[in-house]
């Protein structure tokens, strides 16, 4: 069972426009949602994570909107530039001692355009 | 200081056969999680060492198993390969309950 759902699959930007990939989990369990970004042949970097306890989280260029009642959540990429074209993962995570594993979603390949 | 580091970069297997792969965590972290990542998908977590034991484990047979020394490095096992088992292989270490680092991963092809 896929407990996080991320979409768009594949997003095309323009330069200096705002790229948004959106996320929705099902267990509510969950209370720390990291985002990681990955380049080809490379492991997925931790961007920029969130959790349950506040709406909106900045760092730089990107944002995490968090939506608890809906289940939702998004990562919002400001001023997009061509070294942001990568792949994105959202991932989620119950953080309790010893039950740390992360559940990610499927992925959004991010092309920004000139 | 170095980040996660993981060996080797590529394999080769056929199936039927074993291999080992190996992680050396980021200085100061004591927990490793494994991770596989078909071609396409996001990472499926296999397990996770802390103190040496499994600590968690996720929807993998016991083809896989693991181990983590006292210096916090880990090796990932799998025996009898079947095709499915190629895809990317991912550690990534952390402190307990903390964020999660990952390494640059080994690509496993099975043959």
């Amino acid at each position: 069972q896929q407990q996080v759902k991320q979409s768009p699959q594949s997003l095309i930007v323009q330069k200096g426009g705002i790229s948004i990939i959106n996320c929705a989990y099902e267990n509510t369990a969950f209370d720390y949602f990291p985002w990681y970004q990955q380049f080809p042949g490379k492991g997925p970097a931790l961007l920029i994570a969130i959790r349950p306890d506040v709406s909106e989280k900045k760092e730089g260029r990107f944002t995490i909107s968090f939506n608890k009642s809906a289940k939702q959540f998004s990562l919002h990429i400001m001023d997009s530039q061509p070294g942001d074209s990568a792949t994105y993962f959202c991932a989620a995570r119950n953080d309790h001692f010893g039950n740390e594993k992360l559940t990610f979603g499927t992925g959004t390949r991010l092309t920004i355009i000139p | 200081d170095a980040g996660v580091t993981q060996s080797p970069t590529h394999l080769i297997k056929t199936r039927g056969q074993q291999v080992t792969l190996r992680c050396s965590p980021k200085s100061g972290h004591d927990t490793v999680s494994w991770y596989q990542q078909a071609l396409g998908q996001g990472p499926q977590f296999i397990f996770q060492y802390y103190e040496e034991e499994e600590r968690q484990r996720g929807n993998f047979p016991d083809r896989f198993s693991g181990h983590q020394f006292p210096n916090y490095s880990s090796e990932l096992n799998v025996n009898a390969l079947l095709l499915g088992d190629s895809a990317l292989y991912l550690c990534a270490s952390s402190l307990s309950q903390g964020e999660q680092y990952f390494g640059p991963g080994t690509r496993l092809t099975v043959t």
